[in-house]
């Protein structure tokens, strides 16, 4: 069964410092990995996805299929990058696109 | 344009009633997906519709949950004796779905605002 785990629950961080958001996934097939973002009073949103290999608000996220891995990270965060972030994983293989997310990690970047 | 949207935004219920939740997505969506999401948890898959069919219900918990998209546009979450552990986030997202088999790789999912049932 596929399983998204992202081990911090709260992250911390001052204005101008990187931050890295951790991910990791377990699944036996062809995963594609997303990351969403949901800011105080506001919907769920798409941040960034890895086939696309983009960078959303500065932030970017590398796949890592070794270790299992697609960690996001930004060199210098910003108040506004405070927010819940989940990172979601979907069956590369369907043509749906049915996700499964991990519990979340809030950030908080003090000024 | 509109976004998708969630009526209602609470619902408050006593243990044993029957609920429904509604979803309207973005017009032309032909993709809607339902999740579920608990307190301190990220949301669960539960059901997806492609057009007026079920595509895949395998995330609904128990024969206490159904749900319906009769015309393909406007999707019914319905839950029947409505136990305490019911108690979450109900979560709709709809798609483009445009993409043929990387569908679900390229398009993106837009999600509503929610509806909060609380079950007393």
């Amino acid at each position: 069964a596929q399983r998204v785990t992202q081990p911090e629950k709260l992250l911390s961080v001052f204005k101008g410092a990187p931050v890295e958001l951790k991910c990791n996934y377990s699944y036996s097939g062809s995963p594609e990995l997303f990351w969403y973002v949901q800011y105080s009073r506001q919907r769920l949103q798409l941040l960034l996805r890895h086939i696309s290999r983009e960078s959303i608000k500065g932030f970017t996220a590398d796949l890592n299929k070794g270790e299992t891995s697609f960690h996001l990270k930004k060199p210098f965060a910003q108040e506004e990058d405070s927010a819940m972030y989940y990172c979601a994983l979907s069956d590369g293989g369907t043509s749906y696109g049915k996700l499964t997310f991990g519990q979340g990690t809030i950030l908080t970047v003090h000024p | 344009g509109a976004g998708v949207s969630q009526t209602p935004s609470n619902k408050v219920t006593e243990k044993g009633k029957y609920v429904e939740l509604r979803c309207d997505p973005i017009s032309g969506h032909t993709a809607l997906y339902w999740y579920r999401q608990s307190l301190g948890q990220g949301p669960e898959f539960l059901i997806y519709f492609q057009g007026t069919g079920a595509a895949d219900d395998s995330g609904l918990p128990n024969d206490r949950f159904f749900a319906v998209r009769p015309e393909g546009s406007v999707s019914t979450l319905k839950i029947q004796r409505t136990e305490r552990g019911d108690s979450a986030v109900y979560l709709c997202a709809s798609s483009p779905q445009t993409a043929g088999v990387l569908a679900g790789i390229y398009n993106e999912q837009f999600f509503g605002p929610g509806t909060r049932l609380t079950v007393l």
